[in-house]
């Protein structure tokens, strides 16, 4: 089955720099890839996406860059501001004729420190 | 995100008894999931059903069961509860988009 690494554990960034969380995900059918933002307390919900057909995506501060060959994908947060402190989860998904499997990451706790 | 909802939001159980969790859904979604979220561990698949036919095993599905009501029910249920189950767990739910909305999440302890 598909195995998703996430790094680092933990993150720690000054407001106002940027930061980046790194994962690989081990099959090559995998074909989107999802990241969700986990606040203290409160359900997952997704920040942004990816498709095997695209290279990068941005909307606003946040940004994910996609390597197939490599099979890596990385979410980069620029100008970082206190409410961006949260677990970020990535995650590989088969999207095949309706069906998708999901499998996650093991979360990165981002701490953003004013 | 009120369209999911998971009751008991808290549960304290003992070892060996039988606990039920809940999710319900207004938002018309034929996919539902159930996860469990553990520390340093992320979020792991238990069961998920693409409709109130299609139930298939995730990841970790030893020790739990589920039962879909409805389209818009999706039941969690430890037939024999153990303290290695002791967790978070959400339900979520896909439509037509690949989103997954999860619910508030279930707080449950075995002692």
């Amino acid at each position: 089955g598909e195995n998703v690494e996430q790094h680092p554990s933990t993150l720690s960034v000054q407001e106002g720099d940027s930061a980046v969380i790194k994962c690989t995900y081990s099959d090559s059918a995998s074909n989107y890839f999802p990241w969700y933002k986990q606040e203290l307390g409160k359900r997952p919900q997704l920040i942004i996406d990816i498709r095997s057909n695209v290279g990068e995506k941005k909307d606003q501060r946040i940004a994910v860059t996609l390597n197939k060959t490599a099979k890596h994908f990385s979410l980069h947060i620029t100008e970082t501001q206190p409410e961006d402190s949260a677990v970020y989860f990535c995650a590989a998904s088969i999207e095949s004729g309706g069906y998708q499997k999901v499998t996650f990451g093991t979360g990165t706790k981002l701490q953003v420190i004013p | 995100d009120a369209d999911v909802t998971q009751t008991p939001r808290n549960r304290i159980t003992k070892t060996g008894k039988r606990i039920m969790l809940e999710c319900s859904q207004t938002k018309g979604h034929d996919r539902m999931y159930w996860y469990r979220q553990d520390p340093g561990l992320g979020l792991r698949l238990i069961y998920y059903s693409f409709d109130v036919k299609d139930i298939n095993k995730g990841e970790i599905s030893d020790g739990y069961s589920v039962s879909r009501q409805a389209q818009a029910k999706f039941s969690l249920s430890l037939e024999s509860a153990i303290p290695n189950q002791t967790a978070l767990y959400f339900c979520a739910t896909r439509g037509q988009s690949n989103e997954q909305y999860f619910g508030p999440g279930t707080r449950l302890t075995v002692t």
